[in-house]
């Protein structure tokens, strides 16, 4: 079954630490996306990419980042600049531009 | 800042009933649009777009573009229990790959 799959579903940071959020795709398609989501909020934007190789910051970006080396994965980066990390993360991917973006199934990141 | 308006709800319907969900954004140059539905914990399932002015129907489900007034709305005809939850209206930027979520309708059909 095409499909994007996230990694870990649950996942808890310790103070000072980075981690890395998972997102891969057999769906060949070309863009994908990194959303928060904060209870009670809607989704925000935190990086996208185009195509491999390249991404555009998106609305919240500061204390994140992501890497493009392969069309199918798209992993997200959360370091400790991001003071408040503890969110709903949703990564999803779509054929290009202005085309329905599909999602994954979440990352809910906690701080111990 | 792009915005996209919806009503938090709760919007309360009984079993049966046409569930009318709205929203308005506010780049007239917005060229898609997009509603998903959010279930409590749960990942966004896209439900409809539509692109052209007009209504779109796909099942129980008809999507209604205005760009003169920048308005969506979604109509929920036959609505069940199961259609209880949130339901979020996306419009993407001129750019065409920053797509901007309003908060979300909740959305309560009682039996």
């Amino acid at each position: 079954d095409g499909g994007i799959t996230q990694s870990p579903k649950y996942l808890f940071r310790k103070e000072g630490q980075n981690v890395t959020l998972s997102c891969e795709q057999n769906l060949n398609h070309d863009a994908m996306y990194w959303y928060r989501q904060d209870p009670g909020q809607g989704l925000r934007l935190i990086y996208y990419s185009q195509i491999v190789n390249d991404f555009q910051k998106g609305d919240i970006a500061e204390g994140y980042s992501v890497s493009r080396e392969k069309k199918e994965s798209f992993p997200l980066t959360v370091t400790s600049a991001q003071k408040n990390p503890t969110a709903f993360y949703l990564c999803a991917s779509s054929k290009g531009e202005h085309q329905p973006q599909h999602f994954g199934d979440g990352t809910r990141l906690s701080i111990l | 800042q792009k915005e996209v308006e919806q009503n938090s709800g709760p919007l309360s319907v009984p079993e049966g009933a046409i569930a009318s969900l709205n929203c308005t954004y506010s780049d007239r140059g917005s060229q898609s649009f997009f509603w998903y539905r959010q279930y409590s914990g749960k990942s966004p399932e896209l439900i409809m777009f539509i692109y052209s002015n007009g209504d779109k129907e796909d099942g129980r489900f008809t999507a209604q573009l205005n760009k003169a007034s920048q308005y969506v709305s979604l109509l929920i005809r036959d609505s069940q229990p199961s259609d209880s939850a949130t339901y979020l209206c996306a419009v993407y930027s001129n750019s065409g790959y920053a797509l901007n979520f309003g908060k979300g309708t909740s959305l309560l059909v009682t039996p």
